[in-house]
This record gives structure tokens, C-alpha cells and sequence, in this order.
């Protein structure tokens, strides 16, 4: 099935340090949406972004909405253990596809303490 | 405010057999997306209810259905499972309706076939 491209597949960071990841599609999105899983659970919501070029901020974790929408990108500042997890960036198309998302293939976080 | 809440977590199947799982959105919420989740495919939309009628479906066979009742909990079955059929199986719910609002997962379903 399509899926958006994200990157970096994985990431291993010592606590402390700033991690970026990004997503980028073919097509265009009218909302970005990141998510955080934990082994065994369901994605957690983080950030939601509803219009090209919206920057928006929830504790240290930051997003923005690209201006193509075509891409999202999300910051994690002063990386913490509990941090780690599988982060994916999800889109929806406009019009009627409300409950559908598309998803990115996630991206592994490991920090080092 | 009770979140999503998916039944049974656990479930071991036998190939040929049918299996039918649960989900109850948060409340107010009239929309359910299930979507299937594996190592290789990563996260698939399989279908999406909204007031009891099935809105979208994505690309996955006939074997796969849906529904969804007058309480907004909805339920998926699978007929005929084979082993790529092993899976976590999560759903969404949202408020369904406007450009706003995230979606919400329950914990998922974890069905394996043998």
C-alpha cells in the first residue's frame, strides 16, 4: 500500500542531544500528524497540524507543516530516556477521506542515557 | 474521559477459521477506523465507520469486513484466515466530521495465526 517516506528508518542519540526526523510524500496532505508507539500499545498522538507552513510546539517536541504540503517534519530538543520509541508521521488527504491515514514506516529512537 | 477501548488484546487463531474483533470509541465519538499493523507493511487502513456506514476502505480482500452499531462501537471479522493474517490490529476513533481533531488508538488486538 502508499506510504510516505520517512527518515531516518532509526536513530541512536546520547540524552541531551536534538533529534529530527522528517516525512515527505508523492502527494499532498491537508493534516500532518505525528505519533509516538510503545511496545505492545497503540500510537500515541503528539502533534496534530492542520495548515500549510503551522509551526506547533507541545513541551519539547516541535512540528511543522511543510509549505508544499507535501512534507512534515518533527524536532525532539533535549532528547530523555523516555523518549525512546517508534515515532510516525501520518497524513490525510482532503475531501472525503476523513478516518483514512497514511503512514510513514516510523522511525526508531534509541537514547543513550 | 475513557479512551478507546479494543477487546480481546490477545487472540490465537487457526488457519481457516474466522475471527471477529471488537472496539469501543471514546464516547462522543462517531467515528472508528481500523487499520492492520505488521513488521513488513507497517500501518494499513483497512475500512472506516461513520454513523453505522462503512465511508472508505482500503486495499485489502473481502475477507476482511466491518461493522459499526447505533453506539458507535464497532467490530471487524475475518474470514478464512490465513497466516499472513497475523497481525496487530488497532482502530481509531475520532469526532468524524471537520478538519480538526486527531485521531485516537486503542491498544490493539494482537492476532496470530498458526
Amino acid at each position: 500500500g502508499q506510504q510516505l517516506n520517512q527518515s531516518p528508518q532509526s536513530m541512536f542519540i546520547q540524552e541531551g542531544e536534538d533529534v529530527s526526523m522528517n516525512c515527505t510524500s508523492s502527494s499532498i496532505f491537508n493534516t500532518w500528524l505525528w505519533y509516538k508507539q510503545d511496545p505492545g500499545e497503540g500510537p500515541v498522538l503528539l502533534i496534530a497540524l492542520y495548515k500549510a507552513g503551522e509551526l506547533t510546539s507541545n513541551g519539547r517536541l516541535t512540528a511543522q507543516f511543510g509549505i508544499t504540503r507535501k512534507d512534515s517534519f518533527l524536532n525532539i530538543s533535549a532528547s530523555i530516556p523516555s523518549d525512546v520509541g517508534i515515532y510516525f508521521c501520518a497524513g490525510r488527504y482532503g475531501g472525503t477521506s476523513y478516518g483514512k491515514l497514511t503512514f510513514g514506516q516510523g522511525t526508531i529512537l534509541t537514547v543513550h542515557p | 474521559k475513557a479512551g478507546v477501548t479494543q477487546t480481546p488484546r490477545y487472540l490465537i487463531k487457526t488457519r481457516g477459521q474466522q475471527v471477529t474483533l471488537s472496539c469501543s470509541p471514546i464516547s462522543g465519538h462517531r467515528s472508528v477506523s481500523w487499520y492492520q499493523q505488521t513488521p513488513g507493511q507497517g500501518l494499513q487502513f483497512l475500512f472506516e465507520y461513520f454513523s453505522e456506514t462503512q465511508r472508505n476502505k482500503g486495499n485489502f480482500p473481502g475477507r476482511f469486513s466491518g461493522r459499526q452499531f447505533s453506539n458507535s462501537r464497532s467490530e471487524m471479522n475475518v474470514s478464512t484466515l490465513e497466516l499472513g493474517d497475523s497481525a496487530l490490529y488497532l482502530c481509531a476513533s475520532s469526532l468524524g466530521q471537520g478538519v480538526s481533531g486527531g485521531y485516537t488508538f486503542g491498544s490493539g488486538t494482537r492476532l496470530t495465526v498458526v
